[in-house]
């Protein structure tokens, strides 16, 4: 049972443009929505994070809109740039987690950036 | 550069041998966590650690062995591993255990491990 759930594998994007990466949940009691970013051969990197008690949330050109009524959330990139092209993981926290640091992700998107 | 740093970076060892995966972390984090990684799959957690001691196994079997011997240091000792044991194995670490949105996880670069 996902109850974090990106489905779509892949996005690709011309340079300059806007990337959406969408995700999915069925826990309405998740805390916190996390992105994380990951190259090959290297770990996932936090980009962005969001409390579920808040409906945005911007750093630089990455900006998180969660619809909680949609179980929904999503991760804007404006402008994208080549170095942008990775894997983007969402990641939930789960309710009674906060000291345990259990983190539910989702499948992953590959995010490719053209020039 | 990874402020989490784990070694090897490769492995690759029998299915009767002993090893040890290294993690270390010097940011003054108070929880440190073990994930798996298959291809194309999101990272599983494996283990949480909180102020050194063990909080989280998610049944994991017996084979893979954590240690947390202080503050900075977590590792994995691995014996008589099957060949779906293979993966990309991640260590994290949190300020305090709380690894949500104000208290990121931050990862190493992983252990590939191959098992024959």
């Amino acid at each position: 049972d996902q109850q974090v759930k990106q489905n779509s594998p892949s996005l690709s994007v011309q340079e300059g443009r806007i990337s959406i990466l969408n995700c999915d949940y069925t826990n309405s009691m998740f805390d916190y929505f996390l992105w994380y970013k990951k190259y090959p051969a290297e770990g996932p990197t936090f980009l962005i994070s969001i409390s579920s008690i808040k409906d945005k949330n911007e750093d630089g050109r990455f900006t998180v809109f969660l619809n909680k009524s949609a179980k929904h959330l999503s991760l804007h990139i404006v402008p994208s740039q080549p170095g942008d092209s990775a894997v983007y993981f969402c990641a939930a926290s789960p309710p009674g987690s906060g000291n345990t640091g259990k983190l539910i992700f989702g499948q992953g998107t590959t995010l490719q950036v053209k020039p | 550069d990874t402020e989490v740093t784990q070694t090897p970076k490769h492995l690759v060892m029998g299915m009767t041998n002993k090893k040890s995966l290294k993690c270390e972390q010097h940011m003054g984090h108070r929880a440190m966590y073990w994930y798996k990684q298959k291809a194309k799959k999101p990272p599983e957690l494996m283990f949480v650690y909180s102020y050194e001691k063990l909080s989280i196994n998610e049944s994991v079997p017996s084979r893979f062995s954590p240690e947390c011997p202080n503050s900075s240091l977590l590792n994995l000792h691995l014996h008589a591993l099957q060949p779906e044991d293979s993966a990309l194995y991640l260590c994290a670490s949190s300020q305090e255990g709380g690894g949500g949105g104000d208290q990121p996880q931050h990862f190493g670069d992983g252990t590939r491990l191959s098992i024959l």
